[in-house]
Formats: structure tokens, sequence, C-alpha cells
């Protein structure tokens, strides 16, 4: 069974940090692209960042460029997201997830997600 | 603000058909397929439509996905009490180097 289940989230002070990690388990970890995805409290949601298979190539959204950094392991099948300098407005839901099955999905596979809460 | 914009909100009785709009730009719908993402409340998304009208395996094809130029849209009919759900748009843009999804749109079964 294809599987991503997130661990790492909590509560946290602003400025503090934070690292996230997410199991893969059930595909070729190594041959997926693998992405971050959060959703505030009552919003939406927000793709945070994406990985390359081989780690090569990593994208961010604007809002956490310079404090967030996505990295992966292909040996152990972990993705995992160091969060620094955090924000109030970083507390979401993170979830981890692929493009597995169906090419062109962009996420397909989700975890359950992780909660990160930013608060004094 | 979202980069891809949908209605907040949708309803339809049992039995209709709805449709939800997703309006984007050249960077992004204008230049990339479209995905569907169905929200239960408390669980994680799940792929609904991608590539614009595709559906993945389980997905009855009472759902079905279009695409235009720079907007798309997913349509439901025959509309049922579980599809009372939050619907979200995404698409990868070009200019921002990532994926955009849309606001989300809650859609309620009369």
């Amino acid at each position: 069974e294809v599987q991503l289940v997130e661990s790492g989230g909590g509560l946290v002070q602003p400025g503090g940090s934070l690292r996230l990690s997410c199991a893969a388990s059930g595909f070729t970890f190594s041959s997926y692209w693998m992405s971050w995805v959060r959703q505030a409290p009552g919003k939406g949601l927000e793709w945070v960042a994406n990985i390359k298979q081989d780690g090569s190539e990593k994208y961010y959204v604007d809002s956490v460029k310079g404090r967030f950094t996505i990295s992966r392991d292909n040996v152990k099948n972990s993705l995992c997201l160091q969060m620094n300098s955090l924000r109030v407005e970083d507390t979401a839901v993170y979830y981890c997830a692929s493009e597995v099955s169906y090419y062109g999905s962009g996420m397909d596979v989700w975890g359950q997600g992780t909660t990160v809460t930013v608060s004094s | 603000q979202s980069v891809l914009t949908q209605p907040p909100s949708a309803s339809g009785t049992p039995g209709q058909r709805v449709t939800i709009s997703c309006s984007g730009s050249s960077s992004n719908i204008g230049s990339n397929t479209v995905n569907w993402y169905l929200q239960l409340p408390g669980t994680a998304p799940k792929l609904l439509i991608y590539r614009n009208n595709q559906r993945p395996s389980g997905v009855p094809d009472r759902f079905s996905g279009s695409k235009s130029g720079t907007s798309a849209s997913l349509a439901i009919s025959g509309l049922q009490s579980e599809d009372e759900a939050d619907y979200y748009c995404a698409a990868w843009d070009d200019s921002l180097n990532g994926w955009v999804f849309g606001g989300g749109t809650k859609l309620t079964v009369l």
C-alpha cells in the first residue's frame, strides 16, 4: 500500500525552528517528486515546496524562501522540511504529497498531515 | 488571495448538476493542465481530476473536468449528499515556479 506518514509537528514560539519528516512506503520513493502542502486553520490549500527525485531541483513558495529547506533521503525513503524563523502565519496542517500513479496530477498521494502551531 | 480564483461556495439539490469554476492566467492554467482535489472535513485532500479531464481509478464518472484558455471547470452530475465537501483546483505556474491552488469552493447539498 502506498503510504506517506508525517511527523514532527508541534507548538513552537515565533522565531523558533521545527523539522518535519515524512516517511514513504509502498512505492519507489527515489523515482518521484515530493511536495509539502499546508493548510492554515479554516483556510485553503497552499503549496509550500517540492523537490526533484535526486534532490537537484527545489522550489519554494515566496513566503517561505530563505526560511524553509526541503530535503530528502532516498536511502531512508524520507522527506524533510526544516522550518526556521517561524512566524504565526506558518501555523497550519502540513501535508506531505507526491505524484505516484497519475502523471501530471501534481499530488495523487497525501499523508494525513502534521499540525504546526506557532504561538507565544 | 489565491492565484487561482474559485467561487467560495456552490450548492445544489440531490440529482442536480453543479459546476465549479477556476480562473487563472497565461502562466498557470493557460499553459499547464489543471487538477482538482476534494477534501472532506478533517481529512487530507484527495485527487479528483487530473490533466484537465482525467479521472483516477475509483472516481465516479459523475465527476468531469474541462479547460478552456485560462479557465477550468469541474462538473458534478447526479449530485449526492456525500459530495458535500471542499473542492480545490490547482495548476503549475511557470512564472512562480510552483504549484498554485484556488481558494476552494465549499459545496453544499441542500
